[in-house]
C-alpha cells in the first residue's frame, strides 16, 4: 500500500506564482524524500528531511516536515513553465536503508507560461 | 562522474513473448541497484533490489525475474509477458548508507 499520498494530484499555476504540495503518511519515518519527474523520464532526488527536521531550503525549494499531523510540504517558489513536472515524496521507514522506499502517486504540477 | 543507461527507451511486445531490460551503472563500485515499474498515474512500485553479484531481493510475486551478472548491470526479464506487465520501469542505484536514488531514464512497455 502506499505510504505517503500526494495533494492535490494536479496543480496548474501561472508563471511566477508559487506552487504547494502536500505529502501525508501512515507509519513513522527516518527520513521524507521529494523527486521530480519530467514526463516519460526517470526521478531526480529534489531534496531530503530528517525526521528531526522542521524545514529545509534548497534554492526555490522549501520543505516543512510535520511528524506530529504525519505530513510534509513542497513548495516551490517563483514558479518557471520548466517546473512542469510530476512531483513525488517518498518515505523511509526503515532506518536509513532505501530498500523500503515508499513512493506516493504524485502531484502533477503545470506551470503556464 | 556516476552514470545510469537503461535501455530501449521504449518497447511493443507481443503477449508471450520474452522480456529482456538491461541496466548498467558506471563510474562505481558495488551499488546497490533496483528495479521499479510505474503504472499510470501511480506511484512507483519496487519490484527487485540488488546489494550484490547474484542477490536479488524481491518485493511482489509478479511474472518477472531480475539477475544481477556483473557488478554494475541489473537486468530485468520474463519468459512470457502478459498484459498486465505493461508499465513504465525503472532503474535506479544507490550507496550503501545514500540518501537518494539516482534513476534511469526509463523504459515504456507496452504488452498488446
Amino acid at each position: 500500500s502506499q505510504q505517503g499520498e500526494e495533494d492535490p494530484q494536479a496543480l496548474s499555476i501561472q508563471e511566477g506564482e508559487n506552487a504547494t504540495m502536500n505529502c501525508s503518511y501512515k507509519t513513522s519515518i527516518n527520513n521524507l524524500q521529494w523527486y521530480r519527474q519530467n514526463s516519460g523520464r526517470g526521478l531526480v532526488h529534489l531534496i531530503l528531511i530528517r525526521s528531526n527536521e522542521r524545514e529545509k531550503h534548497s534554492g526555490r525549494l522549501r520543505v516543512t516536515l510535520d511528524t506530529s499531523k504525519k505530513s510534509s510540504s513542497l513548495l516551490i517558489t517563483a514558479s518557471r513553465a520548466a517546473d512542469t513536472a510530476s512531483y513525488f515524496c517518498a518515505t523511509d521507514s526503515s532506518g536509513g536503508s532505501n530498500y523500503k522506499l515508499t513512493f506516493g502517486k504524485g502531484t502533477l504540477l503545470t506551470v503556464n507560461p | 562522474s556516476q552514470t545510469i543507461h537503461q535501455w530501449p527507451a521504449t518497447l511493443v511486445q507481443p503477449v508471450g513473448s520474452p522480456l529482456s531490460l538491461e541496466c548498467t551503472v558506471e563510474g562505481t563500485s558495488n551499488p546497490n541497484l533496483y528495479w521499479y515499474r510505474q503504472a499510470a498515474g501511480r506511484g512507483l512500485q519496487l519490484l527487485f533490489y540488488s546489494v550484490g553479484i547474484g542477490q536479488i531481493s524481491s518485493e511482489v510475486p509478479q511474472n518477472l525475474s531480475a539477475s544481477r551478472p556483473q557488478d554494475r548491470q541489473f537486468i530485468l526479464s520474463s519468459k512470457k509477458l502478459l498484459l498486465s506487465d505493461s508499465g513504465f520501469y525503472l532503474c535506479a542505484w544507490d550507496r550503501q548508507g545514500a540518501e537518494k536514488l539516482f534513476f534511469g531514464s526509463g523504459t515504456q512497455l507496452s504488452v498488446l
